[in-house]
């Protein structure tokens, strides 16, 4: 069974402070794929980005970044210098390698709130 | 490219009444998905079809929701007849068949409230 732990329910900071979403996964897969999505308001899921399980290079893209550590299975993401834009649930998902089931397992979410 | 459509944006009806939502996929996608997110939690999902095939129903309460797929293209999902806890945003997602792009897309959702 897959399982994604995001600890931290809601997280409230005040713009320019950087903040870091935690991401803990649980998988019997050694090949799989983690991914980091946001929900704004609105309702949509937005992409952020995917990591490979064999590729454990860290990632940043703009104010963006990603630590992802398969010692310790997590997959955390940190954004730097925060605005009142990045306030919205944001989501960390796992998929197997199960055949062609291409599912995603999301955990609970952590609601970021930005405040001016 | 276009994006993953789906259709009402909202619906309220009467718990025991009967409902369907409409999704089409972006093109060539072959893999179609519905996911379930109740209030403060995560999606989950529901059923997953590889073309017109169901890949995943694990976790689709069949005595209730039902789902298909026309002609590998557009999907359907029906409640009959909802219950409360059936109120949660429904949300469709494709995906690419190219192996090295494992990208999701999914779709605005549609916000169901059971009353």
């Amino acid at each position: 069974a897959q399982k994604v732990t995001q600890a931290q329910t809601e997280i409230s900071v005040v713009e320019k402070e950087d903040v870091t979403l935690d991401c803990v996964y649980e998988t019997r897969d050694t090949t799989y794929y983690l991914f980091w999505y946001k929900q704004p308001p609105s309702g949509e899921l937005v992409f952020l980005i995917r990591r490979n399980s064999f590729d454990e290079q860290n990632e940043i893209s703009g104010r963006y970044s990603w630590n992802f550590q398969k010692s310790t299975s997590s997959f955390n993401f940190t954004i730097t210098a925060s605005q009142v834009v990045d306030s919205a649930v944001y989501f960390c998902a796992l998929r197997g390698s199960g055949g062609s089931n291409y599912k995603l397992t999301f955990g609970k979410g952590t609601l970021l709130t930005v405040n001016p | 490219e276009a994006g993953v459509a789906q259709s009402p944006r909202y619906k309220i009806i009467e718990k025991r009444q009967s409902v369907a939502f409409w999704c089409n996929p972006i093109s060539g996608h072959a893999t179609l998905y519905w996911y379930q997110q109740i209030l403060g939690q995560g999606p989950k999902l529901l059923i997953q079809f590889q073309n017109n095939g169901v890949v995943d129903d694990s976790q689709l309460p069949k005595d209730r929701f039902s789902a298909e797929r026309l002609k590998g293209v557009d999907s359907t999902l029906k409640i009959q007849p909802a219950k409360l806890e059936d109120s949660a945003v429904y949300l469709c997602a494709s995906s690419s068949p190219d192996r090295r792009v494992y990208g999701y897309t999914f779709g605005s959702g549609t916000r169901l409230t059971v009353v």
